[in-house]
């Protein structure tokens, strides 16, 4: 059972557009929200991560947007560019875990075109 | 620091075989996972670690065992190899910063059983 559900699968998103995607969760205990970044042949790397104590956050292109009522949250990618080109995972954990686990959500291909 | 190290790349085994996938890391980091990652699947917990000595399962731990004997190693057995376990593998450590947990991954081990 995915504990973090994510879509879309895949998106094609021309140079210069708005890449978006969403996740939604179900374990209200989840107070941590990361998104790992994973090119091909490579391990995810950290890009950007939320706690629910804020709506957004932003770092450069990215921006992570979250609703805690609606126990959704969202990457949302600007200024596409072809280097962006990637698998975006969305991820949750809750802090009193003491042992830092991560529930993944299933992945989205970004692949942005010239 | 290289970070996150895993051995070998690629391996293919035959049906019944056994291998055993190496990861360290030179971060100092207590924590330690092996996840692997299927299409469409993102990536699924198998085993962690939160220090020498101390270990635990995760989502799909059947057909693995680890041992952590060092702070710098998380290897990952597999004793009787089967075709579902085709899969790639990914070590990742963490410590916890204010709360939270950055997973550092592995560039991965791409197993395939046949």
């Amino acid at each position: 059972q995915q504990q973090v559900k994510q879509s879309p699968q895949s998106l094609i998103v021309q140079k210069g557009g708005i890449s978006i995607i969403n996740c939604a969760y179900e374990n209200t205990a989840f107070d941590y929200f990361p998104w790992y970044q994973q090119f091909p042949g490579k391990g995810p790397a950290l890009l950007i991560a939320i706690r629910p104590d804020v709506s957004e956050k932003k770092e450069g292109r990215f921006t992570i947007s979250f609703n805690k009522s609606a126990k959704q949250f969202s990457l949302h990618i600007m200024d596409s560019q072809p280097g962006d080109s990637a698998t975006y995972f969305c991820a949750a954990s809750m802090t009193t875990d003491s042992w830092g686990k991560l529930q993944f959500g299933a992945g989205t291909q970004v692949v942005v075109t010239p | 620091n290289a970070g996150v190290t895993q051995t070998p790349k690629f391996r293919i085994l035959k049906i019944g075989q056994s291998m055993t996938l190496q990861c360290t890391q030179d971060m100092n980091h207590n924590y330690m996972y092996w996840y692997r990652q299927d299409p469409g699947m993102g990536l699924k917990l198998i085993y962690y670690s939160v220090g020498a000595g101390i270990t635990d399962k995760g989502e799909v731990p059947n057909g693995y065992n680890v041992s952590r004997s060092t702070t710098e190693d998380f290897p990952l057995r597999l004793e009787l190899a089967a075709p579902s376990q085709t899969s790639v593998y990914f070590c990742a450590s963490s410590r916890r910063v204010q709360g939270t947990y950055e997973q550092y991954f592995g560039p991965g081990t791409r197993l395939t059983v046949t």
